[in-house]
């Protein structure tokens, strides 16, 4: 069944510093594949989403993921983090429901 | 464009009390899900209603029930509260067929 795997629970950078954020995905098929970021006590907001096409999506507040068949990842990535990024983060993947990774919960460093 | 739109914010209920959520989905959206999501997890779906009817469900006892309204908003209900059902409960709306969901605020159920 369609599946979404975060190997981080927690990762920490400091501010400035650049950011990875890992998914991967199980799926037969070309999947589409979101990520959301929550932060504390508040609900889910889109970030980018991959459908088809160019593998480089990009989305909100400066995010952009790349999706990579050959490695069954769609990571999350950001140049430059700032205070504001520190939250939870999660790699979703559409199925009868939207299926959820654990999530990775970010700490960013001043 | 109202997006969803989720009441309460918060509530504490006493285990064994029942709970009803509500939700209102973002304009033009006819399909509308619920998860919990509990503390230090992502969130788990609960069920999907469609046309008032609902139409997947999670793995989650008949004591959640839900319904939706011809204006596409929708209650949770819970009964007979445990205190494991203390969680973030998060709605979702979307149009039928198109993948990309848009999540309330969520209600924060406590149960004590």
């Amino acid at each position: 069944a369609q599946s979404v795997t975060q190997p981080d629970i927690h990762i920490t950078v400091s501010e400035g510093a650049s950011l990875e954020l890992r998914c991967n995905y199980s799926y037969g098929a070309t999947p589409y594949l979101f990520w959301y970021v929550q932060s504390p006590g508040q609900g889910l907001q889109l970030l980018l989403k991959y459908f088809s096409g160019d593998t480089l999506v990009q989305g909100i507040k400066g995010f952009e993921a790349e999706f990579k068949r050959s490695q069954s990842s769609f990571n999350l990535r950001k140049p430059s983090v700032h205070w504001s990024d520190a939250a939870e983060y999660f790699c979703a993947v559409p199925y009868k429901d939207m299926r959820f990774g654990a999530g990775t919960r970010l700490t960013v460093k001043p | 464009e109202t997006g969803v739109t989720q009441s309460p914010t918060h509530l504490i209920k006493t285990r064994g009390q029942q709970v009803t959520l509500r939700c209102s989905s973002q304009s033009g959206h006819n399909t509308v899900s619920w998860y919990q999501q509990a503390l230090g997890q992502g969130p788990q779906f609960i069920f999907q209603y469609y046309r008032e009817e609902e139409n997947g469900r999670g793995n989650f006892p008949p004591r959640f029930s839900g319904l939706q309204f011809p204006n596409y908003s929708s209650e949770l209900n819970v009964n007979a509260l445990e205190l494991d059902d203390s969680a973030l409960y998060l709605c979702a709306s979307r149009v039928q067929g198109v993948r990309e969901a848009f999540f309330g605020q969520g209600t924060r159920l406590t149960v004590v």
